[in-house]
């Protein structure tokens, strides 16, 4: 079973609108940590957020939010304003337990923001 | 944000040469290193996890004498591409984190590699 999963391979968005990035995860490890990263077309990963699996609220940063829904193993990404800069690939990764460095990555969502 | 510096950026070269990319942590001591490749349009594989001081771990399908890695360094890692051919071809990207749950991974901005 995938660990990480991102049903969306590409969503569009118009400018200065808001768009939710899905992600769900599958872990029986109590213990985990959920990152979003963004891949500009250049190439270079870019760490937006993280929400830990004990975080009683949702994450924030900027326009940058965390809609996690534990009981639903979901942690969507909301970005808010968008603007065309944020025209890029999304990927949601997990860190699964408190022995590992490691991070599972989903298959990535493709934003495009339009004017 | 934390920093981490990867080069050569790009790098072409005729098939059978060995090629080094080096990742550097620039203001934090990394407890480990990664090696991804990702292919056009696709996630991230992870290749291998470094440790400073010990040999790297690989994963499952990736040759270690093809992809020799060496973490000599708290801040720094190598990834050798040793007589490369076309399939080798590909972008590799390198992050560093330190110990922490909460601790996100700090990437480097990948090298393009292709091979003639």
């Amino acid at each position: 079973a995938q660990k990480i999963t991102q049903t969306q391979p590409g969503m569009f968005v118009q400018e200065k609108e808001a768009v939710t990035l899905d992600c769900t995860y599958d872990t029986s490890d109590p213990s985990y940590g959920l990152f979003w990263y963004k891949q500009p077309s250049s190439g270079e990963m870019i760490f937006l957020i993280y929400q830990g699996s004990y975080d009683q609220q949702n994450a924030t940063e900027g326009r940058y939010s965390l809609n996690f829904q534990k009981a639903r193993k979901s942690a969507n990404l909301v970005i808010s304003a968008s603007q065309l800069g944020d025209s890029a690939m999304y990927f949601c990764a997990m860190r699964e337990g408190r022995d590992t460095d490691k991070l599972i990555f989903g298959t990535g969502t493709r934003l495009q923001v339009f004017p | 944000g934390a920093v981490v510096s990867q080069h050569p950026s790009r790098v072409i070269c005729k098939s059978g040469t060995s090629v080094k990319i080096e990742c550097r942590s620039l203001d934090f001591q990394a407890t480990t290193m990664f090696w991804y490749r990702q292919f056009p349009k696709q996630s991230l594989m992870l290749m291998a996890t470094s440790n400073e001081g010990s040999k790297a771990t690989y994963e499952q399908g990736v040759e270690k004498d093809k992809f020799l890695i060496n973490h000599a360094s708290l801040t720094l890692s190598t990834l050798t591409v040793t007589s490369a051919h076309p399939e080798d071809s590909s972008f590799y990207i390198c992050s560093a984190s330190y110990r922490g749950v909460s601790q996100p991974q700090h990437f480097g901005d990948g090298t393009r590699l292709s091979i003639l």
